[in-house]
């Protein structure tokens, strides 16, 4: 069975500072997704990571993958208030050419004044 | 027009009832799923479908039940409602043809009394 598992579940930051999540899964898989949900609304994509070694970044976000290791890691440089929300990173599974989505736990991240 | 709606947003019943969330799509995706989302438990999925004709159960199906209308319609029925499905649900889809992941429509905050 696919696990995905973040780590930390929750990590409060000041600005200014950097962190990484850290997203491990269990199985083998040919992509992973970050996604942001904001208090009381939906998910939103934020990177798409399709072979090992894909590296994408937007603003002060940086996603990479290793397939081999089955790790992805979302870093954040200098963080910024708006950057508070809640991430998650999601696995495709691959069972006999179906895909279904699979989510880790989630972390919720607060960006300190 | 937003590509993924559910209805209702919000819905308070009471144990026992039976209850329908209903998602509708304008991305002409094939592949449908609902998840639901408690905290500190991330998103589970619940069913998922291919197609009209291909619906499947997903992590935690028991005490739910769906129906695929059509391609553009996928609603998730609550039997007999208990406390314990008290979440928020989200309707999601996805086109593999894309590789983009899935999109989330607005989510339904379930209470059950």
């Amino acid at each position: 069975e696919l696990k995905v598992e973040q780590n930390p579940l929750f990590l409060s930051m000041q600005e200014g500072k950097n962190y990484t999540i850290y997203c491990n899964y269990s199985t083998t898989s040919d992509r992973l997704y970050w996604y942001r949900q904001d208090p009381g609304k939906s998910l939103e994509s934020l990177f798409v990571l399709l072979s090992n070694g894909a590296v994408k970044q937007e603003g002060r976000l940086m996603a990479s993958l290793d397939t081999k290791a089955r790790l992805s890691t979302l870093h954040i440089t200098a963080a910024v208030h708006d950057l508070s929300a809640t991430y998650f990173c999601a696995v495709d599974r691959t069972t006999s050419g179906t895909y279904k989505y699979i989510f880790g736990t989630g972390t919720r991240l607060k960006v300190l004044a | 027009d937003a590509d993924v709606t559910q209805t209702p947003r919000n819905r308070i019943t009471k144990t026992g009832k039976r209850i329908m969330l209903e998602c509708s799509q304008t991305k002409g995706h094939d592949r449908m799923y609902w998840y639901r989302q408690d905290p500190g438990l991330g998103l589970r999925l619940i069913y998922y479908s291919f197609d009209v004709k291909d619906i499947n159960k997903g992590e935690i199906s028991d005490g739910y039940s769906v129906s695929r209308q059509a391609q553009a319609k996928f609603s998730l029925s609550l039997e007999s409602a208990i406390p314990n499905q008290t979440a928020l649900y989200f309707c999601a889809t996805s086109d593999p043809g894309t590789s983009l992941g899935v999109v989330f429509g607005p989510g339904t905050r379930l209470t059950v009394t």
